[in-house]
């Protein structure tokens, strides 16, 4: 079936631009997170959406950063004024409801010039 | 929180070799563990993960294990593949089933010698 989709797969921008990304996880999957991969880094934590409870937002680097879930399915990241070290790929995943496995999707490469 | 160590950050052995990945974890609370294999420009798929109440998971050539006195646990990978040349990443969690906020280790680039 369809895994995890992310769009754009690239993404330059200029400098004090926003950028959104988008996500959209394995229909059903109930939890969803965004995790930052900077290079030669491992995965960093940003944002877990939860059904319809409170995201947890605690791993956003800071308030330029946000996300929302529409309707328990897509999410958007949404990177205001961007910074030359918000340079990283973005990855979604999505978890079933009540198992560990998460999915990956292909990522966004984000280039802040 | 959380703290993941990954040794090495490189590996070259040759076709049909072993090759072992070692990680520590800080928090004695984690107890879900999953591997990750990355391949150039995807993203990580999982390739085997272990719980904290089990202490060796075998898949086929790929096995983990995991010393929760020590805190660290390892991937083994027997008889390698061209294929398996990637990128691999260990994790860690809590795991609440549903709720698994991921702390990775920084990554081995696994290369196999033909």
């Amino acid at each position: 079936g369809a895994g995890v989709s992310q769009s754009p797969s690239n993404k330059v921008t200029e400098k004090g631009k926003d950028v959104e990304l988008r996500c959209d996880p394995i229909s059903g999957h109930t939890a969803l997170y965004w995790y930052r991969q900077s290079l030669g880094q491992g995965l960093e934590f940003l944002i877990y959406f939860q059904g319809n409870s409170a995201p947890d937002k605690s791993g956003l680097p800071s308030d330029r950063f946000s996300a929302e879930r529409t309707g328990g399915s897509v999410s958007t990241l949404t990177i205001q004024r961007t910074q030359q070290e918000d340079s990283a790929v973005y990855l979604c995943a999505s978890t079933r409801t009540g198992k560990e496995t998460q999915y990956f999707g292909p990522g966004t490469r984000l280039l802040v010039l | 929180g959380e703290n993941v160590e990954q040794h090495p950050s490189t590996l070259s052995v040759q076709e049909g070799d072993s090759a072992v990945i070692k990680c520590t974890y800080s928090d004695s609370a984690s107890n879900y563990f999953p591997w990750y294999k990355q391949e150039l420009g995807k993203g990580p798929q999982l390739i085997i993960d272990i719980r904290s109440n089990v202490g060796e998971k075998k898949d086929q050539r790929i096995a983990v294990t995991l010393n929760k006195t020590a805190k660290h646990f390892s991937l083994h990978i027997t008889e390698t593949q061209p294929e398996d040349s990637a990128v691999y990443f260990c994790a860690a969690s809590i795991s609440n089933f549903g709720n698994e906020k991921l702390t990775f280790g920084t990554g081995t680039r696994l290369t196999i010698i033909p």
